[in-house]
């Protein structure tokens, strides 16, 4: 099983402030890595799929980057609206997983 | 634009079955090329892969749940369900259902299970 590692646990960022979360995968997954978003009581939010390709709809503020085992995402100016915790999830083998996500906070 | 929604009882009690279905619309499971998943998230934790189908019946499940899982698909209904036998308090969660093409790009609202007698 592929295990993914996000870092940091927990930020408490202000607004405007740059973001990065990392996943480190246990090993090479290529680009097989998505990111979601999920805000309390809702569902996740596909954010980028395959390590940087965006999706329609989301801010352009997100956005991914890397491959192999070490990806990052990036919030670029950081909104109010972006309080969440934030998931990567690999497809790369089975069974598919998910790292233990990142909780961001608004200062 | 694809909708999903989940449905069935949200109190099963321990050493019973779980069963839920997803109703898709906006887009028919038959059509292929797509993925039909069942996750789950325990109380304030983190996302695991149930398993998932395709429509022709084609099943992968996630090797944890493996003995209790089963996961079928009814096309003519558009619905694709979710059985997990023998439940404990351990499965308590809430459970989503998804559409998987290589990311999870629909999901549906979730629907809390609570397993207690």
């Amino acid at each position: 099983e592929i295990v993914l590692t996000q870092s940091p646990d927990f930020q408490s960022v202000t607004p405007k402030e740059k973001v990065t979360i990392t996943c480190r995968a246990s090993q090479s997954i290529g680009s097989s890595l998505h990111w979601y978003q999920q805000k309390p009581d809702q569902s996740p939010k596909l954010l980028i799929k395959y390590a940087s390709q965006s999706i329609s709809g989301v801010p352009s503020r997100f956005s991914g980057s890397g491959s192999g085992t070490d990806f990052t995402l990036t919030i670029n100016s950081l909104e109010a609206e972006d309080a969440a915790t934030y998931y990567c999830h690999q497809s790369s083998s089975f069974p598919l997983t998910f790292g233990g996500g990142t909780k961001v906070e608004i200062k | 634009q694809v909708q999903l929604q989940e449905s069935g009882p949200g109190l099963v009690k321990p050493s019973q079955t779980l069963s839920l279905t997803c109703t898709v619309s906006g887009g028919s499971i038959s059509s292929g090329g797509y993925y039909w998943s069942w996750i789950r998230q325990h109380p304030g934790k983190g996302l695991e892969w149930i398993g998932y189908i395709y429509y022709s019946g084609s099943t992968y499940y996630n090797p944890s749940l493996k003995s209790r899982v089963t996961i079928s698909v009814d096309t003519s209904k558009n619905q694709f369900s979710l059985k997990l036998s023998s439940v404990t308090a351990a499965d308590t969660a809430v459970y989503y259902c998804a559409r998987e093409g290589g990311s999870f790009d629909y999901w549906g609202q979730g629907t809390l299970v609570t397993v207690s007698s």
